[in-house]
Parts: structure tokens; sequence; C-alpha cells
């Protein structure tokens, strides 16, 4: 699986959009691309998914450039329950297949 | 989305005991779960890969004689601490893929060994 590329941390006021941005330089024709967060001592939860075509759903955005290099998960109105670790992973799709974490990044909504 | 439990939540032992962790998908069949252990201030490191009805893959490094897998269902897999030490001592959590690919993890078991 490819390897991501995150920020360690990142800032966001309440109520903005948090544009988080991954490097994943080395993806594949098949590989996804995956967010998950993982708020202090709980099991990480499932954000979003996409291969090549900006996705959405009720969490967030996720958008991917053409060249598939790079991505930014975007929360579009940040809340102080958002500040988590969030985690942008690349894999081939199949059942079943397994997750490898990097460092995340670690954001922080404030007041 | 499918819910994830895991049990218990916490556990403290003392050095030398086994511990179990049960985890289980509750309203999905996972043919396939996975066991990762956090330690503070660290990222998720996979253990091993549990396969119902088959044995466990474990990852490099990850001792299978020490950390006991069974995967005896599709809504059930347990891990085994055996002889548990203090520098076991670290967040513990599950996760189980569903057929959309998506995987879903349970809330993270906490163990200390004293």
């Amino acid at each position: 699986d490819a390897k991501t590329t995150q920020p360690t941390s990142m800032d966001c006021a309440e109520g903005r959009a948090a544009n988080l941005p991954c490097n994943h330089s080395t993806i594949s024709g098949n590989e996804y691309v995956y967010w998950y967060r993982q708020i202090h001592s709980q099991g990480p939860q499932y954000i979003i998914h996409g291969l090549k075509n900006n996705e959405t759903n009720e969490m967030a955005s996720l958008i991917i450039t053409e060249d598939r290099k790079s991505s930014t998960l975007i929360l579009p109105h940040a809340t102080l329950r958002d500040t988590a670790v969030y985690y942008c992973i690349v894999r081939v799709y199949n059942q079943g297949g397994k997750l490898i974490f990097g460092q995340g990044t670690e954001l922080s909504v404030k007041p | 989305g499918a819910v994830v439990s895991q049990h218990p939540s916490r556990v403290i032992c003392k050095s030398g005991t086994s511990v179990k962790i049960e985890c289980r998908s509750l309203d999905f069949q996972a043919t396939t779960m996975f066991w990762y252990r956090q330690f503070p201030k660290q990222s998720l490191m996979l253990m091993a890969t549990s396969n119902e009805g088959s044995k466990a893959t474990y990852e490099q490094g990850v001792e299978k004689d020490k950390f006991l897998i069974n995967h005896a269902s599709l809504t059930l897999s347990t891990l085994t601490v055996t002889s548990a030490h203090p520098e076991d001592s670290s967040f513990y959590i599950c996760s189980a893929g569903q057929i959309t690919n998506e995987q879903f993890f349970g809330p993270g078991t906490r163990l200390t060994v004293l």
C-alpha cells in the first residue's frame, strides 16, 4: 500500500471549515483513499473514501486531485467534537483488507 | 453504520496472568477481523488478521504464542494476552470488515498490567 504524508497538527476555529491535506504521490491506479478519525481513547471512526471522483457524505467531503497524488478532507463546519486525530490511508479495494495507519493529523477545533 | 463491540472496556491484571478480550460485530457478519495495539501518543499498530475458521495471520514482530487469536464465528473474535507483563499494557482495538469494504472499529480495551 502506498505511503501517505500528513501534517502533524492543525488548528481550526469552531464553525469554520477544516481542510486536512494528505499527500500520496505513490498511489497506484487501484488504490482508494480512506479517511478515518480517532477521538481520544476511542476506536477509529470511518469518515469517507474515494478513488478519483470527489465524494461527499453527511460527515465530510473528499477532494482528490486529478493526478490522484494528493487529497483534502473537508469538514464544512467544524465543531469542538471534531477535535481528533485524522488518518489518511490508501489501499487496494478488496473485501476486508487491512488498514495500515500512519501518524495522522491532530486537529484541534478551538472556540 | 455497523456496530462493533469489545469486552471488557478496561482491565487491570497482575503480571503473569492471561487476559481475554472479545470483539463482536453486532449487526453484520465479518469474515475478517483485525487486531490493533496502540501505545500512548502513538498510532495504531496492526497486530494480526483474524479469519473465521482459520488461523490468524500475524504481522512481523508480533508473537503468535503470546497473543492468541480465535475467530470462532462470523461475529466473534477473541484476543488472549498470555502471561501478561507491564510492557503489554496498551490500548487494544479490533475492527471488522464489511462487504462494502468499510472497516468498523470497536471502542477499544485498555489493558493495564501491574
